[in-house]
Formats: C-alpha cells, sequence, structure tokens
C-alpha cells in the first residue's frame, strides 16, 4: 500500500522549458513533504520541502506546490537544465519526526 | 565535513551467505535511517534509531534482517542468509534531529546470486 505515489516513472523535457513533476499522497495525517534528487552512483540529495500550513515554497529555479485538499504536490523547475537530469523523489512525513515515506521517484531527461 | 559513509560501495555473494552492510552517520546526527531501492518499490524505510535506539522496525522485511547501531557513529545492517529477492541498493541516511532533512550516504549497491 504505497501512501506516496509517483505516478509518472520518467519525463522528457526540453533545455529551457518548464519541468513538471506530480506526487499524490493518501494520509491526511502528511504535514511535511519534501522533494530529493539522485544522480546514478550517488545516494539522494535534499532539494526542497513545504510544510502543510503553506501551498507554494520557492527556492531558485526549484518551485513546489501543494494542494492539502487534492492531496497533491508537484515541482516546477523553470528554466530546466541538462544538468537536471536525475530520478526525483517525492517523500512525506507526519507529526513532525515520524519516518519519511518516499515515492518510487520520476526519471527527469533535460534534453539539450 | 564527510557526508554518511557507507561501505562497500558494491557487494556481490552468493544466497545463503550472510552480508552485513556498514554505515557511519555525519557526526552529530542523531537519527540514522536505513533505506532499500528498487525499481519496482522505489525508496523503502527498512528501520530508524533515534540516539543509537531502534524506534521503528516495520518496514524490515523478515527476520533474516537485522540492524544494529552499538553507537552513535556506527551502525550495521545485516542479511543472514541472504536470497536473490534482497538485491537493491542499500542506503543509509542520518539527520540532526527527528524531523530534519536527511542526508544519504552513497549506498551499497548489492547482488546476491
Amino acid at each position: 500500500d504505497q501512501q506516496v505515489k509517483q505516478n509518472s516513472p520518467s519525463l522528457s523535457v526540453q533545455e529551457g522549458r518548464i519541468s513538471i513533476l506530480n506526487c499524490d499522497y493518501t494520509n491526511s495525517m502528511f504535514d511535511y513533504f519534501l522533494w530529493y534528487k539522485k544522480y546514478p552512483a550517488e545516494g539522494p540529495t535534499f532539494l526542497i520541502s513545504i510544510s502543510s500550513i503553506k501551498d507554494k515554497n520557492e527556492d531558485g529555479r526549484f518551485t513546489v506546490f501543494l494542494n492539502k485538499s487534492a492531496k497533491h504536490l508537484s515541482l516546477h523547475i523553470v528554466p530546466s537544465q541538462p544538468g537536471d537530469s536525475a530520478v526525483y523523489f517525492c517523500a512525506a512525513s507526519w507529526e513532525y519526526g515520524n519516518k519519511l515515506v518516499f515515492g518510487a521517484g520520476t526519471i527527469l531527461r533535460v534534453k539539450s | 565535513d564527510a557526508g554518511v559513509i557507507q561501505s562497500p560501495r558494491h557487494e556481490v555473494t552468493e544466497m545463503g551467505q550472510e552480508v552485513t552492510l556498514r554505515c557511519k552517520p555525519i557526526s552529530g546526527h542523531n537519527s540514522l535511517f536505513w533505506y532499500r531501492q528498487t525499481m519496482m518499490r522505489g525508496l523503502e524505510l527498512l528501520i530508524y534509531f533515534n540516539n543509537n535506539v531502534p524506534i521503528d522496525d516495520s518496514g524490515m522485511p523478515e527476520d533474516r534482517f537485522s540492524a544494529k547501531m552499538p553507537n552513535a557513529s556506527f551502525s550495521t545492517l545485516k542479511i543472514q542468509p541472504s536470497e536473490p529477492r534482497d538485491s537493491a541498493v542499500y542506503f543509509c541516511a542520518s539527520s540532526l534531529a527527528r524531523g530534519e532533512k536527511l542526508f544519504f550516504g552513497s549506498g551499497t549497491q548489492l547482488s546476491v546470486l
């Protein structure tokens, strides 16, 4: 029973365009959401997060949107760069400190 | 600063053998996590420790899996006996405290033949 779902296994985007990665969750107790990026042969690295009291958080080219009523969050990358090509994991937790639950990941390919 | 250090980077073993994966968390971090990555299930949490005490091991798939954290700077994940379906990348991660962002090691690629 996957509580965090990333339904798109892969996404291909042209350099300079917007990349939108989506994530859905089922557990209404989740109150903290994160995105991690993973390059081949490396561990995931933290990218950006958002708490449930917000609906948007922005950090440079990266913006995360949270729609609590739809139990949906998305990561926008604008503009996309070839170096953004990686696997992106959505993750969620609750009660500030409970275990982090990850989605299966989405492979992003940015073509130059 | 050194990040989370895992060893070995690659492990190839035969079915039935014991496998031990090692992790050194970032100094000063109080929480340690073991994750397994597979194509089908993505990143699954196996177990996590807080201040060297196991808090939640509900993700450990079977009794063949065990994890220890004898001190704040070292943890092991052991599989005995190993089976081909255990083949995956195993990640260790640490955080400053519960709820803080995780820092991952580079992982151990395990292949059980």
